[in-house]
């Protein structure tokens, strides 16, 4: 039982280039998100799914684009790598997005660098 | 605004001793509070959850507690070893739990 697992760990991008954030979980949670988190400030959510082929905007959207094809992957992608996405990226996943005493199960999260 | 305050930002501790973490939040509806603890490199991996009816709760070391009254809670570690050291991040649920703010984190350092 791998839990919640995010390739790559880290990855070096210039401006303009795409690139995909790949997560996958083996739990059976309908419930999947991304975050990103900045020095000095909480975890901020980017985009979040409450089962496959359901998406919708977090926080933080603009720049970025997921899907849902199924209930163990949720990649991310950036359309346009910007130096304003520098950031780590965490994957992190539930039962259901209704089960508010469950707890968010984490990736070990991206590290990106955008030059 | 709804806002999750964490303090200190940052502490050293030496090994052994005890330290208290602090966190304030400004939601409502309050459903629930987590603290989270995120080793260096690693994702947040929860050690425990406070509901509204809740005072105290223990996980081995780690005591929390929370006074829904003046929206406060803090994470009490009781002699600390040097794999307390992490980040330690309080999130709260609000709105019927489909909302969630993260505070920014304490960075704790234990010392030998």
């Amino acid at each position: 039982n791998a839990g919640v697992t995010q390739t790559p760990k880290f990855q070096v991008l210039k401006t303009g280039q795409s690139m995909t954030l790949q997560c996958a979980q083996d739990m059976n949670h309908e419930y999947m998100s991304w975050y990103r988190q900045d020095p000095g400030m909480g975890l901020r959510l980017i985009h979040y799914s409450v089962g496959a082929g359901i998406t919708d905007q977090g926080e933080v959207p603009n720049g970025y684009n997921v899907s849902r094809s199924t209930t163990e992957d949720f990649p991310l992608r950036l359309l346009s790598a910007a130096p304003s996405q520098t950031s780590v990226y965490f994957c992190a996943s539930k039962y259901r997005q209704s089960s508010y005493n469950s707890p968010l199960h984490f990736g070990n999260g991206t590290r990106l660098t955008v030059t | 605004k709804n806002q999750v305050e964490q303090s200190p930002q940052s502490l050293i501790i030496l090994e052994g001793k005890n330290c208290t973490l602090q966190c304030n939040y400004t939601v409502s509806p309050f459903s629930n509070l987590r603290w989270y603890k995120q080793d260096t490199g690693r994702g947040p991996v929860s050690l425990t959850i406070m509901t509204f009816s809740e005072n105290t709760k223990s996980n081995g070391r780690y005591t929390a507690t929370l006074d829904a009254d003046t929206k406060q809670s803090s994470l009490h570690i009781t002699a600390s070893q040097l794999s307390d050291s992490a980040s330690y991040i309080c999130v709260v649920t609000y709105t019927g739990g489909f909302k969630t703010i993260f505070g920014a984190g304490t960075r704790l350092f234990v010392k030998a």
